[in-house]
């Protein structure tokens, strides 16, 4: 069974441009998370779905970012316009239930330049 | 301060060492708790789930103390392959998100 992924694997992007992520859950995993890890820090939570609603978006930094997950299935994570500090490795994770088995993605490194 | 504290290492054990790692965690809301195992350039993988009577799964311990608010993982025997950066990990009660720990480094060398 095919696992978390995501897309692309590294993204190089220069300032002001926009980014579109995407992660494709384990199949059947109604609960989707975005994480994001910037560089020297821990791995921050974005946000949360659960089938195609937003359940928790309290991590979203601010409006530049945008998640969608249409039809409960895929997600896209969308960076407009990308800053200097949003470089980092962004993770999306699916769980079938509550959190004791999240299954992560092998994440998104996305440099800002 | 930082809701889930790790010392960050790196701890350098030789092969067949007993290595421990504490970790802090300041909600006390928090409900579920896990390690995780991260290695260079991977995703963070769960290792174990940590319950309150504390548990074991082959050379890997997990305790967890309530009261004073500290996770531990105890690894004996440690393994080259054990090397890896190993991430405290929380929930708290109503919420359906992980918090996590900024890692703990292991390296074990021959």
């Amino acid at each position: 069974e095919a696992g978390v992924t995501q897309f692309p694997s590294h993204s190089v992007i220069e300032k002001g441009q926009t980014v579109t992520l995407r992660c494709d859950p384990i199949s059947g995993h109604d609960n989707l998370y975005w994480y994001r890890r910037v560089m020297g820090k821990e791995i921050k939570f974005l946000l949360h779905f659960v089938k195609e609603s937003k359940q928790d978006e309290s991590g979203m930094p601010n409006n530049r970012f945008l998640a969608e997950r249409t039809g409960g299935t895929y997600s896209t994570l969308k960076v407009q316009p990308a800053e200097l500090e949003d470089s980092g490795v962004y993770f999306c994770a699916s769980s079938l239930g509550s959190l004791t088995e999240a299954f992560f993605g092998q994440g998104t490194r996305l440099t800002v330049v | 301060r930082k809701e889930v504290e790790q010392d960050p290492g790196p701890f350098n054990v030789p092969e067949g060492a007993t290595v421990a790692f504490n970790c802090t965690y300041s909600n006390s809301a928090s409900q579920s708790f896990f390690w995780y195992r991260q290695d260079c350039r991977k995703e963070p993988k769960l290792l174990m789930s940590v319950y309150s009577s504390g548990n074991e799964d082959g050379r890997f311990t997990a305790q967890l103390n309530r009261a004073s608010q500290y996770i531990s993982l105890l690894i004996r025997d440690s393994k080259l392959s054990d090397s890896a950066t190993y991430l405290c990990v929380v929930s708290a009660r109503g919420y359906n998100k992980l918090i996590f720990g900024a890692g703990t480094r292991l390296a074990v060398h021959p």
